[in-house]
């Protein structure tokens, strides 16, 4: 069964950082592209970056550019997302998902990120 | 506000058929067979219904569909169950800066 299961998010103070995980397995993680969507709670979804097979192409949205990054160990099945200078607005539920990022499938049961003092 | 324009809300009885709009541009919907969507139930993940504007994935019903005209993609549910009653998603790749982007959603409920 293709699983993905996300984890490290929690309560940060604005202007701090957090690293979420994204455990994979069910399938070759190496041979797909990576993604992160958030959802704000009671909103709609947002695609935040996407991560190809190998590394070699990376993607942001224009509201996390310059402050998160995606990378990925394909040794260890795992995706990952360092999230620096938090925003109240960064606040959402991070899901990870598998795919070319014109499709996402699966996803994972998300990470809720709150930003607050 | 989304990048793609989905309706607010849309409602059907059981066994009745409803379409949900998803209107964009020619740099995004209108350019590219990209164009997927997305079930999300209440606390619940979102689950990918069509891609390529109209491929199922294994295991999802025939009674849901997809389909494209110039800027517009388009689902449809056919025979509606209670179960479809659910926010729905479009996204599509985009040749902008932006690579994805989604629809606001629609929440679709059966009567």
């Amino acid at each position: 069964e293709v699983q993905l299961v996300e984890s490290g998010g929690g309560l940060v103070k604005p202007g701090g950082s957090l690293r979420l995980s994204c455990a994979a397995s069910g399938f070759t993680f190496s041979s797909y592209s990576m993604n992160w969507v958030r959802q704000a709670p009671g909103k709609g979804l947002e695609w935040v970056s996407s991560i190809s097979s190998s590394s070699s192409y990376i993607y942001y949205a224009d509201s996390v550019k310059g402050r998160f990054t995606i990378s990925r160990d394909n040794a260890k099945n795992s995706l990952y997302l360092q999230m620096n200078s938090l925003r109240a607005e960064d606040t959402a539920v991070y899901y990870c998902a598998r795919g070319p990022a014109h499709w996402f499938d699966p996803w994972g049961q998300g990470t809720l990120v709150t930003v607050s003092s | 506000q989304s990048a793609l324009t989905q309706p607010a809300s849309v409602s059907g009885s059981p066994g009745q058929s409803i379409t949900i709009s998803c209107t964009g541009t020619s740099s995004d919907v209108g350019g590219y067979n990209y164009v997927s969507w997305y079930q999300q139930h209440p606390g619940k993940a979102p689950k990918l219904m069509i891609y390529d504007v109209s491929n199922r994935p294994s295991g999802v019903s025939n009674r849901f569909s997809g389909s494209k005209s110039g800027n517009t993609a388009s689902l449809t549910i056919s025979g509606l169950q209670a179960e479809d009653e659910a926010d729905y998603y479009c996204s599509s790749y985009t040749s902008s800066s932006t690579y994805v982007v989604f629809g606001g959603g629609t929440k679709l409920t059966v009567l």
